[in-house]
C-alpha cells in the first residue's frame, strides 16, 4: 500500500536553528513528490516538486532533497514567520491522478 | 496566479440537513479534487474529477456525492449532513500530474 510518514510530528526552533524535516515514502513507482506550506485556517500553498533521487529545489530558507525512500525539507537559519505545517504528498506513476498526503509537521519558530 | 474561490469559510448546518459547497477555479485545470482535513487524520481525498461531468471516488466518498457541470467548477453535496461529518473541506485543482492549488477552505460544522 502507498504511504507516506513525516516526522516529527511537531518541531519547536528558535530563530536561526536550522533543521530539517523528513517524509518516508513507500510507493509502486514514483511519479512526482511535492512540499506544501500550510498555515492556520488556510489551504496548503505549493512549495517544490521532486522528481528523482538526487534532485534538489531551493527557495529562500528552504531546501528539499530527495533519496529513494525519503525526502527532506531543510530549514536554514529560521525565522517566526517560517512557523506553519509543511506537508509531504506522493504521487505513484500507477496511482492515476490520486495524491497521497503525509499527516505534516507542525513547525513553530520562536523568535 | 491561479486562484481557487470555495463558496464559503465557514457553514454551520443541522443534521439531516442537503449541504452544497461549491469550488471555481480560473486556471483552465483539467484536475479538480475534494478533500477534508481532520486533526491527526491529515488530508483525506474524497472525490476528484479529471474532465467535464467525470468523477472518481477517492478514499471517503460515503455519504457525499460531486457534480462538475463545468470545467471551471466543482461541487461537493453532503446528502444529509451528519455530526461526523463536521470538518475542514478543501477544494484544489491542478493539471493533470502536477501539483495542486488550493482554495482557502471551508470550516463546516454539523450540529
Amino acid at each position: 500500500e502507498d504511504q507516506v510518514t513525516q516526522s516529527p510530528e511537531a518541531l519547536r526552533l528558535q530563530e536561526g536553528e536550522s533543521s530539517s524535516l523528513n517524509c518516508s515514502y513507500t510507493v509502486s513507482g514514483l511519479r512526482g513528490l511535492f512540499w506544501y506550506r500550510q498555515d492556520p485556517g488556510k489551504g496548503p500553498e505549493f512549495l517544490f516538486t521532486l522528481y528523482s533521487a538526487g534532485e534538489e529545489k531551493e527557495k529562500e530558507r528552504l531546501k528539499a532533497t530527495l533519496t529513494k525512500k525519503e525526502s527532506f525539507l531543510h530549514i536554514t537559519a529560521p525565522k517566526p514567520e517560517d512557523s506553519a505545517t509543511y506537508l509531504c504528498a506522493v504521487q505513484a506513476s500507477t496511482g492515476g491522478f490520486k495524491t497521497i498526503f503525509g499527516a505534516g509537521t507542525r513547525l513553530f519558530v520562536k523568535a | 496566479d491561479v486562484k481557487v474561490t470555495q463558496s464559503s469559510r465557514y457553514l454551520v448546518k443541522r443534521t439531516g440537513e442537503k449541504v452544497f459547497l461549491e469550488c471555481v477555479q480560473d486556471m483552465d485545470h483539467e484536475n479538480m479534487f475534494w478533500y477534508r482535513q481532520d486533526p491527526g487524520l491529515g488530508l483525506r481525498l474524497i472525490y476528484f474529477s479529471y474532465d467535464v461531468k467525470m468523477k472518481e471516488k477517492g478514499d471517503i466518498p460515503e455519504g457525499y456525492s460531486v457534480s462538475r457541470e463545468k470545467k471551471e467548477r466543482f461541487s461537493l453535496i453532503l446528502e444529509s449532513a451528519s455530526t461526523n461529518q463536521t470538518s475542514m473541506y478543501l477544494c484544489a485543482s491542478s493539471l493533470p500530474y502536477n501539483e495542486q492549488f488550493f482554495g482557502p477552505g471551508t470550516r463546516l460544522t454539523v450540529l
